[in-house]
């Protein structure tokens, strides 16, 4: 299968730092990526949708200022949380959209990126 | 819309068979079913894309009812593996591929 890389894996940074986390697709190119943040022992809430090239549709209640998707090519998409807070620690995970040539779309996961905000 | 998923937790003896449930109050386009280890990000299991389908292996395996609104995995003869939390994810259409998954189901497995 497809293989998406998260970079880094986990994070601490101090209170009021930004903090970026890149994804990556490394075998396919992915028009469509997605940001998804999770609590301990909760789902995966989908944050945005990135299109290459394009502004990021984010989900109802996800603060697009706080949280800046670039997705600069085909292959690469950012998401900077920005002045972050201990609240903002959590469980980041990006997937990118591939045909799997059996008629649809799958989704590849990266490894996720822990974010501890102290 | 979040699918809703059931049980919320599984204790099984190794051996033992489950089944999980995922339900949407409309039409899906597309379920996915994922596993994740603590930890870890999730692993895609399989998609189900027409009504009525069954697919998957004698061991795992899932099934789209006719009115594509309720999926079920089911899990045979149950290994110490399968332990993790078990969520689906549905697609309604419109083309943007978006997933929203369920809340997750928690199987534990025991010797």
């Amino acid at each position: 299968g497809a293989v998406v890389s998260q970079h880094p894996s986990r994070v601490i940074c101090k209170s009021g730092t930004s903090v970026k986390i890149e994804c990556r697709s490394l075998d396919f190119q992915a028009t469509t990526m997605f940001w998804y943040r999770q609590f301990p022992k909760q789902s995966l809430m989908l944050m945005a949708t990135s299109n290459e090239g394009s502004k990021a549709t984010y989900e109802q209640g996800v603060e697009k200022d706080k949280f800046l998707i670039n997705h600069a090519s085909l292959t690469l998409s950012t998401l900077t949380v920005t002045s972050a807070h201990p609240e903002d620690s959590s469980f980041y995970i990006c997937s990118a959209s591939s045909y799997s040539g059996g008629g649809y779309n799958e989704q590849f996961f990266g490894p996720g990126t822990r974010l501890t905000v102290l | 819309q979040q699918p809703v998923q059931s049980p919320q937790a599984v204790i099984l003896r190794e051996g033992e068979d489950a089944v999980i449930n995922c339900s949407s109050s409309k039409a899906l386009y597309s379920v996915h079913w994922y596993r994740q280890k603590h930890g870890e990000a999730p692993v895609f299991l399989m998609i189900l894309l027409k009504g009525g389908e069954q697919k998957g292996h004698e061991k795992i395996s899932a099934s789209f009812n006719e009115k594509k609104q309720q999926s079920s995995l089911y899990l045979t003869a149950s290994q110490l593996s399968y332990s993790g939390t078990y969520f689906c994810g549905t697609e309604e259409g419109g083309g943007d591929d978006k997933i929203i998954f369920g809340k997750g189901t928690r199987l534990h497995i025991l010797p």
